[in-house]
C-alpha cells in the first residue's frame, strides 16, 4: 500500500502569514497532487507535479504557490494565508493520485 | 472543458435497500477514465473502483459500476447497503493522454445509511 503522509495535520494561521503545508510519498510515484475539501465543492484541485522540479497549476492555483523539490516531497505554499483558505486539504499520489494522504485542517484567523 | 455531474448531494437510504449513486460526465476526448473514491469521515479518500471500457462493469467491495459512453454515464450501485457504507463518494474523470493524469471530481455525494 503506497503511504502519503502529510504535515501538519492541524493548523491555525493569522491572516496574512505564511503556511507552508508539507507532503511526503515513499513509493516513487512521479505524480503528485493538492486538494482542498469544501463542502458543496468536492476536492478540488490546486497543484499538482509530473516529478521533482515540476509544478503545474490546477484549477484553482490563486494564493498558493507548489515546490517539488524531490521526488518525494511536495510542498504547498500559502505565502499570504486569508480566512477563505480554511479548508481541509489533501495530498496525493500516484499516476491519477489514487493515493490520499490523511489531511491537514487549516484554519485562518 | 471537462466536468463530472453528480447531482445528489445527499442519498439517503435505509439498510438492506439497493444502492445507486449517479454519475455524469462530459469530454471532448474518447478515452476517458472513470473513477469513484469513497472517503469515510477521519479517513482519507481512496479508490473504489476505475474504469476505461464501454459497457464492462467493474467490480470492487461489493460495489459495482459499468461505464456507458454513449450516455456519458458511470453510476454507482450496490445491491444491498450496510449502515459501514455511509460516507461520501466522488466520481472523478481523467482524460490519461490529454491530462497526464489530472483527475476532476465532481462535488460529491454524501451518503447515509439508516437502521
Amino acid at each position: 500500500e503506497a503511504a502519503v503522509t502529510q504535515s501538519p495535520r492541524n493548523k491555525v494561521a493569522v491572516t496574512g502569514g505564511k503556511v507552508t503545508l508539507s507532503c511526503n510519498q515513499t513509493n516513487n510515484h512521479n505524480n503528485m497532487y493538492w486538494y482542498r475539501q469544501d463542502t458543496g465543492h468536492g476536492l478540488r484541485l490546486i497543484h499538482y507535479s509530473y516529478g521533482a522540479g515540476s509544478t503545474e497549476k490546477g484549477d484553482i492555483p490563486d494564493g498558493y504557490k507548489a515546490s517539488r523539490p524531490s521526488q518525494e516531497n511536495f510542498s504547498l505554499i500559502l505565502e499570504l494565508a486569508t480566512p477563505s483558505q480554511t479548508s481541509v486539504y489533501f495530498c496525493a499520489s500516484g499516476e491519477t493520485g489514487e493515493y490520499f494522504g490523511p489531511g491537514t485542517r487549516l484554519l485562518v484567523l | 472543458g471537462d466536468s463530472v455531474t453528480q447531482k445528489e448531494g445527499l442519498v439517503t437510504l435505509t439498510e438492506g435497500l439497493p444502492v445507486m449513486l449517479n454519475c455524469t460526465y462530459q469530454t471532448i476526448y474518447s478515452n476517458a477514465f472513470l473513477f469513484w473514491y469513497v472517503h469515510y469521515l477521519n479517513e482519507s479518500p481512496r479508490l473504489l473502483l476505475k474504469s476505461s471500457t464501454d459497457n464492462k462493469r467493474t467490480e470492487h467491495q461489493g460495489f459495482h459500476a459499468t461505464l456507458h459512453k454513449s450516455s456519458s454515464s458511470f453510476h454507482l450501485q450496490k445491491s444491498s447497503a450496510q449502515l459501514s457504507d455511509s460516507a461520501l463518494y466522488y466520481c472523478a474523470l481523467s482524460d490519461r493522454y490529454y491530462n497526464q493524469g489530472k483527475l476532476i471530481f465532481g462535488q460529491g455525494t454524501k451518503l447515509s445509511i439508516k437502521p
